[in-house]
């Protein structure tokens, strides 16, 4: 079963400092998915990520995949309030049609 | 049209009653999904429908029945649950076909609550 490893699962930090949070997955994909969920609410989608070296950027987030280190980062720069929320990254899985692998979630704090 | 809607929003019920929540999307999507999430964790899949018919079931109970009446369409009813049950059952969409990116869309969930 594909396993899908984030860290760190919790980060707090300051608005205005730069952090990055890691998306680990255990075989072989080709694209990952960055979403963030704020408290009570949905998944919203920040990035679909197709292929080795696709990178995207959105605002204040930037996206980056890796198929053979099989490794994803979030990158956040210069960071505010508005960012906290919780940030998952998922992966297709293997064979089965369908299912996507989330990460457990990095849960974000920005303060002031 | 590009969201996935669902209803109802907030959802009480007791363990004897029957109920049903409702997802639609009019994206043309032929692959739709239901999970549940409790809080701080991320969504488990439950169950998914392509081209209306049911391609996976993760071996949820039975007093969670899906129901896919047509490709814009996809319930879930409910009955004789239990109280750790209570959850936010999130509905998605994707597209389904071969070259596109697949990404699946949520709906704004049903928060449920079993008492």
């Amino acid at each position: 079963e594909l396993k899908v490893e984030q860290n760190p699962l919790f980060l707090s930090m300051q608005e205005g400092k730069n952090y990055t949070i890691y998306c680990n997955y255990s075989t072989t994909s080709d694209r990952l998915y960055w979403y963030r969920q704020d408290p009570g609410k949905s998944l919203e989608s920040l990035f679909v990520l197709l292929s080795n070296g696709a990178v995207k950027q959105e605002g204040r987030l930037m996206a980056s995949l890796d198929t053979k280190a099989r490794l994803s980062t979030l990158h956040i720069t210069a960071a505010v309030h508005d960012l906290s929320a919780t940030y998952f990254c998922a992966v297709p899985g293997g064979s089965t049609l369908g299912r996507l692998y989330f990460g457990r979630g990095t849960q974000l704090t920005v303060w002031p | 049209d590009t969201e996935v809607t669902q209803t109802p929003k907030h959802l009480v019920m007791g363990m004897t009653n029957k109920k049903s929540l409702k997802c639609e999307q009019h994206m043309g999507h032929r692959a739709m999904y239901w999970y549940k999430q409790k809080a701080k964790k991320p969504p488990e899949l439950m169950f998914v429908y392509s081209y209306e018919k049911l391609s996976i079931n993760e071996s949820v109970p039975s007093r969670f029945s899906p129901e896919c009446p047509n490709s814009s369409l996809l319930n879930l009813h409910l009955h004789a649950l239990q109280p750790e049950d209570s959850a936010l059952y999130l509905c998605a969409s994707s597209p389904w076909t071969s070259g596109a990116s697949n990404e699946q869309f949520f709906g704004p969930g049903t928060r449920l609550t079993v008492l």
